[in-house]
């Protein structure tokens, strides 16, 4: 079955500064990749998706690139803020018929300190 | 208002005992999950219901069993819980509608002792 690995697993960095996220999978079969921050005790909250057909989707601070050949991507946030400490979850998904099972990465926990 | 509900949000169970945790949303979506979260393991999918009375297995339902009478409803059931059943659990719904946003519920923590 699909395999989703994230790293780092943690981080800290220092408000104001970038942080950038790196997910890879393992089936070519899966098309949407949703990515979901979850805040400490907190349910998780989707923030930002991408499509297979898709190389780059730009949200406010978020920026999500997808290379296909390399099964990668990659989750850039600018300017963070105190509330952007969470832990961030890439997760892939296929598509064909009912099949909506959503594999998640281990999470990237991200700190940021003032 | 779009919501996932778990009930209850915290629960002390002694091994042996048989656990029920409740998720209820107002979606009326038809597809609904039960994953749970555990450090390092990010989560892991249990079970996976399509609607009522359609319900697969995911990558680790040992030990779990599900019930959807109602589509609004998904429980799950632990017959005999396990101290390795500790964990915080989490149900999620989704539009059956392909690639759409999957919507999570706060939580039940579970702890076996």
């Amino acid at each position: 079955g699909e395999q989703v690995e994230q790293l780092p697993s943690s981080l800290i960095v220092q408000e104001g500064a970038s942080v950038l996220i790196n997910c890879s999978y393992t089936d070519s079969a899966s098309v949407y990749f949703p990515w979901y921050k979850q805040e400490p005790g907190k349910r998780l909250q989707f923030i930002i998706d991408i499509r297979s057909n898709m190389e780059r989707k730009q949200t406010q601070r978020l920026t999500l690139l997808f290379d296909k050949k390399t099964k990668h991507l990659s989750l850039h946030i600018t300017a963070t803020q105190p509330g952007d400490s969470a832990i961030y979850f890439c997760s892939a998904t296929n598509t064909g018929g009912l099949s909506g099972k959503l594999t998640f990465g281990e999470g990237t926990q991200v700190t940021v300190i003032s | 208002d779009m919501k996932v509900t778990q009930m209850p949000r915290y629960l002390i169970k002694r091994m042996g005992e048989n656990v029920l945790l409740e998720c209820g949303q107002d979606m009326s979506h038809e597809t609904m999950y039960w994953y749970r979260q555990d450090p390092g393991l990010g989560l892991q999918l249990i079970y996976i219901s399509y609607d009522v009375d359609s319900n697969s297995e995911g990558d680790i339902p040992k030990g779990y069993r599900v019930s959807r009478k109602k589509r609004e409803h998904f429980s799950l059931i632990l017959d005999s819980a396990k101290t390795n059943q500790t964990s915080v659990y989490f149900c999620a719904s989704k539009d059956r509608g392909k690639n759409t946003e999957v919507f999570f519920g706060k939580g039940t923590r579970l702890t076996v002792v």
